[in-house]
């Protein structure tokens, strides 16, 4: 199965700034989205990154705080911008692997101070 | 929207006993149901999934149970192991459709205990 490489792995920011996440796929995956997980908590989608068109974002998201890109099949991103310590929570990036198959990235732990 | 409810949040087993988890979803055109299990700072890892054309999946020690007319499955482990503690996720997906997107339930922390 794919094997997504996701960085930075823990990041501490300043509020007011922005974080973009990178997310890189070994082989072409057809969808890839975007999780958080506030600790101890379950995985919320921000959105679903299209190839080649804007990200679908899901209710509460918006891409003016989360603007995301998707320049070709094996790479994502995601801003987290202007941050505040609510946007303290670990970011995960999932590909979709052929018809069935749902891998994930290794996570980015975000602390705003 | 779609929801995924997920029982219970938290068990609490002695080692070697059987545990279950409990997943019911909202949206009936679902038709892929994996479970993730998390440990500690750790990615979400496929343990076992199951799509609608079939009621039970066995694999060593974990089973899922689905029943689409009443919408929810089920996680079944047994012979628990100190290895099997994590938290578990049920999810839900229109699998192969257009409309592919995860939901998650909220999780089931699970203790194995020696």
């Amino acid at each position: 199965s794919a094997v997504i490489s996701q960085k930075p792995s823990r990041d501490i920011c300043q509020r007011g700034t922005s974080l973009t996440i990178q997310c890189q796929v070994d082989s072409q995956v057809t969808m890839m989205f975007w999780y958080r997980q506030q600790p101890g908590q379950s995985l919320t989608l921000i959105a679903t990154a299209n190839q080649g068109s804007e990200a679908t974002y899901e209710s509460g998201f918006v891409i003016d705080k989360f603007p995301i890109s998707r320049p070709n099949l094996t790479f994502s991103t995601l801003t987290v911008s202007n941050m505040s310590p609510e946007d303290s929570s670990i970011y995960l990036c999932s590909g979709k692997t052929g018809l069935y198959g749902y891998t994930f990235g290794s996570g980015t732990r975000l602390t705003v101070v | 929207g779609e929801n995924v409810e997920q029982h219970p949040s938290t068990l609490s087993v002695q080692e070697g006993d059987s545990a279950v988890i409990k997943c019911t979803y909202s949206d009936s055109a679902s038709n892929y149901f994996p479970w993730y299990k998390q440990e500690l700072g750790k990615r979400p890892q496929l343990i076992i999934d199951i799509r609608s054309n079939v009621g039970e999946k066995k694999d060593q020690r974990i089973a899922v149970t689905l029943n689409k007319t009443a919408k929810h499955f089920s996680l079944h482990i047994t012979e628990t192991q100190p290895e099997d503690s994590a938290v578990y996720f049920c999810a839900a997906s229109r699998g192969s459709g257009g409309y592919n997107k995860l939901i998650f339930g909220a999780g089931t922390r699970l203790a194995v205990h020696p």
